[in-house]
């Protein structure tokens, strides 16, 4: 059982360049979600996918766009990286968003850094 | 307005000592989940303990405990008995059921050290 698997670990990208990060869980998870860490700071979401099918933004989605490929993985696109988008990327999963004592489990993270 | 407040940028404390890391919370909405995660210097991030807003009684994992005083508004951890093992950074979060999409929302962290 692996849980939550991400793609790449690290990741160094020039201003303007395009790149998706991937992520997939094994968890039979209905929900999935893009997060990011900056230094100094807890995470913040990015973007989500309550179920197949859909996906909503979240607190932070300029600059990114999100799919929903099927219920195991839910991608995140970066069409024109900018130094800004430089963080650590999570991904995570949950039963449900619908309950909040559903826990969310975490992936290992992406660092990215745009030069 | 700051949802999730941790005062405690750096913590330390003596192995086998315990230590407790502040967590103070806004929300207006009844109901609401507090989780504590637990982010070594590997990076990956561990759910550690659950307390539901509706929770009569406080939460307790193995070592982890939390202190929860829904009137004051504070969710804070104790770590009994600290190994080396815990020196990590700590954040405190909350999901609310009335927010769209079910997001966690983080506080800003509490490092803690734990000396030998």
């Amino acid at each position: 059982n692996a849980g939550v698997t991400q793609t790449p670990k690290f990741q160094v990208l020039k201003t303007g360049q395009s790149m998706t990060l991937q992520c997939a869980q094994d968890m039979n998870h209905n929900s999935m979600y893009w997060y990011r860490q900056d230094p100094g700071m807890g995470l913040r979401l990015i973007y989500y996918s309550a179920s197949e099918g859909t996906t909503d933004k979240g607190e932070v989605p300029n600059g990114y766009n999100v799919s929903r490929l099927n219920k195991r993985e839910f991608s995140l696109r970066l069409e024109s990286a900018a130094p800004s988008q430089t963080s650590v990327y999570f991904c995570a999963s949950s039963v449900s968003v619908l309950r909040e004592e559903d826990e969310q489990y975490f992936g290992p993270g992406t660092r990215l850094t745009v030069t | 307005a700051q949802k999730i407040t941790q005062t405690q940028p750096g913590m330390f404390v003596q192995e086998k000592e315990a230590v407790t890391l502040d967590c103070t919370y806004d929300t207006s909405d009844p109901s609401y989940g507090l989780f504590w995660y637990k982010q070594p210097s590997s990076g990956e991030m561990i759910f550690l303990i659950y307390q539901g807003s509706y929770d009569q009684q406080n939460a307790t994992e193995g070592r982890y405990s939390l202190n929860f005083q829904k009137a004051r508004k504070s969710a804070n951890l104790v770590i009994s008995a600290s190994q080396l093992g815990d020196s990590a950074m700590y954040f405190c979060a909350m999901r609310e059921r009335n927010n769209q999409g079910g997001k966690l929302i983080f506080g800003q962290g509490t490092e803690l050290s734990v000396k030998p």
